[in-house]
């Protein structure tokens, strides 16, 4: 039962364009959204996150949207840059219950940014 | 500050051995998380501990994994006997304590291989 998915396996784009990475999730109980970034053979690194009461977040060069009706989540990155490449994943969590920082992880998006 | 600490780095085992990895985490978190993530897939949660309780453990498969967190600070993952779908990367995490998902850092993880 994937809870979290990310249907787009890699994504390539030019330096300087933007990137967008999509997220959809299935259940409705989560209220807090973050992405992480993991570059080869290190740990994720938290980037990004979102409150289920916010649409929209920023910091910097990223930028997070939420549509909480359509389940749906999405990561802007502009513009992009060559060290942006890495693999993008989506998380969502239910903060307050026993649990809360539990993370649910999508299956990973690898963006390559192209020179 | 020192970030999360996880050894070894790498690991190639035969299936049915038996394999230990270590994990320190930031100092004063009180919370501890073991991830599992097979190539592919995101990581997925095996357990957590709150200092050296137990808080989810329920993904963890109990005939063959165990982990530990002996005086609420590092902790020990096992796997007795190692199968050839354990092969993954096991990550740590901490956070200074449950709900607070924006301290959650990774280490880099222990890349296991069972052949």
């Amino acid at each position: 039962d994937q809870q979290v998915k990310q249907n787009s396996p890699s994504l390539s784009v030019q330096e300087g364009r933007i990137s967008i990475l999509n997220c959809d999730y299935t259940n409705s109980m989560f209220d807090y959204f973050l992405w992480y970034k993991k570059y080869p053979a290190e740990g994720p690194t938290f980037l990004i996150s979102i409150s289920s009461i916010k649409d929209k977040n920023e910091d910097g060069r990223f930028t997070v949207f939420l549509n909480k009706s359509a389940k749906h989540l999405s990561l802007h990155i502009v513009p992009s840059q060559p060290g942006d490449s890495a693999v993008y994943f989506c998380a969502a969590t239910r903060r307050f219950t026993g649990t809360a920082s539990k993370l649910t992880f999508g299956t990973g998006t690898r963006l390559q940014v192209t020179l | 500050e020192a970030g999360v600490a996880q050894s070894p780095r790498y690991k190639i085992i035969e299936k049915r051995q038996s394999v230990a990895f270590w994990c320190n985490p930031i100092s004063g978190h009180a919370t501890l998380y073991w991830y599992q993530q097979i190539l592919g897939q995101g990581p997925k949660l095996l357990i957590q501990f709150q200092n050296n309780g137990v808080v989810d453990d329920s993904q963890l498969p109990k005939d063959r994994f165990s982990a530990e967190r002996l005086k609420g600070v590092d902790s020990t993952l096992k796997i007795q006997p190692a199968k050839l779908e354990d092969s993954a990367v096991y990550l740590c995490a901490s956070s200074p304590e449950g709900g607070k998902v924006y301290g959650y850092t990774f280490g880099s993880g222990t890349r296991l291989t069972v052949v």
